[in-house]
């Protein structure tokens, strides 16, 4: 079964504490993508990663990091200096960065007690 | 900067009638426009997409319609059912040099009422 998975589904974080969310595909797909969802609002990008080793800030990365080690992992660090981290993160990924279907995860719902 | 307004924000119909969804993109050198479909709790999936170079695309009950001279982009479902409830979000590309990405609407909560 191809796919693209993210674990845990839901996770709570007390404040001042760092957290991993985690993506993995077995889609063989170069490209993949976080994205924020709060109520009510679109996708916003956070990071997205092109090829492995390599990555480039979204539109709101500032509270977050990332690694691309291995071509079918993405996973994304919620450091404690993002503000506001409680939301719905979806991770994303397509075969090419460029005009091409990106398939989305379940997404994991974090809530910060 | 890259913007994608997306319109209305919520859309209410009885079931069988037609949905329609209108985006608006301002970069004109975006060429691909996809349409997701979100369910409560759960990631978002494709529906249908286009690209520049087509001005309309049909799958069953779900049409795209693109008018790149007026940069819009509009979501036509036919008989609509109640499964059909859920957002929509629509996407435009957008393309710097070697790097690139999806800029997306704000979504559209659409209700069918049986």
């Amino acid at each position: 079964d191809g796919g693209i998975t993210q674990s845990p589904k839901y996770l709570f974080r007390k404040e001042g504490q760092n957290v991993t969310l985690s993506c993995e595909q077995n889609l063989n797909h170069d490209a993949m993508y976080w994205y924020r969802q709060d109520p009510g609002q679109g996708l916003r990008l956070i990071y997205y990663s092109q090829i492995v080793n390599d990555f480039q800030k979204g539109d709101i990365a500032e509270g977050y990091s990332v690694s691309r080690e291995k071509k079918e992992s993405f996973p994304l660090t919620v450091t404690s200096a993002q503000k506001n981290p409680t939301a719905f993160y979806l991770c994303a990924s397509s075969s090419r960065w460029e005009g091409n279907e990106q398939f989305f995860g379940p997404g994991t719902r974090l809530t910060v007690l | 900067g890259e913007n994608v307004e997306q319109h209305p924000s919520t859309l209410s119909v009885q079931e069988g009638d037609s949905a329609v969804i209108k985006c608006t993109y301002s970069d004109s050198a975006s060429n691909y426009f996809p349409w997701y479909k979100q369910e409560l709790g759960k990631g978002p999936q494709l529906i249908i997409d286009i690209r520049s170079n087509v001005g309309e695309k049909k799958d069953q009950r779900i049409a795209v319609t693109l008018n790149k001279t007026a940069k819009h982009f509009s979501l036509h479902i036919t008989e609509t059912q109640p499964e059909d409830s859920a957002v929509y979000f629509c996407a435009a590309s957008w393309k710097s040099g070697n790097t690139g990405k999806l800029i997306f609407g704000q979504g559209t909560t659409l209700q069918v009422k049986p």
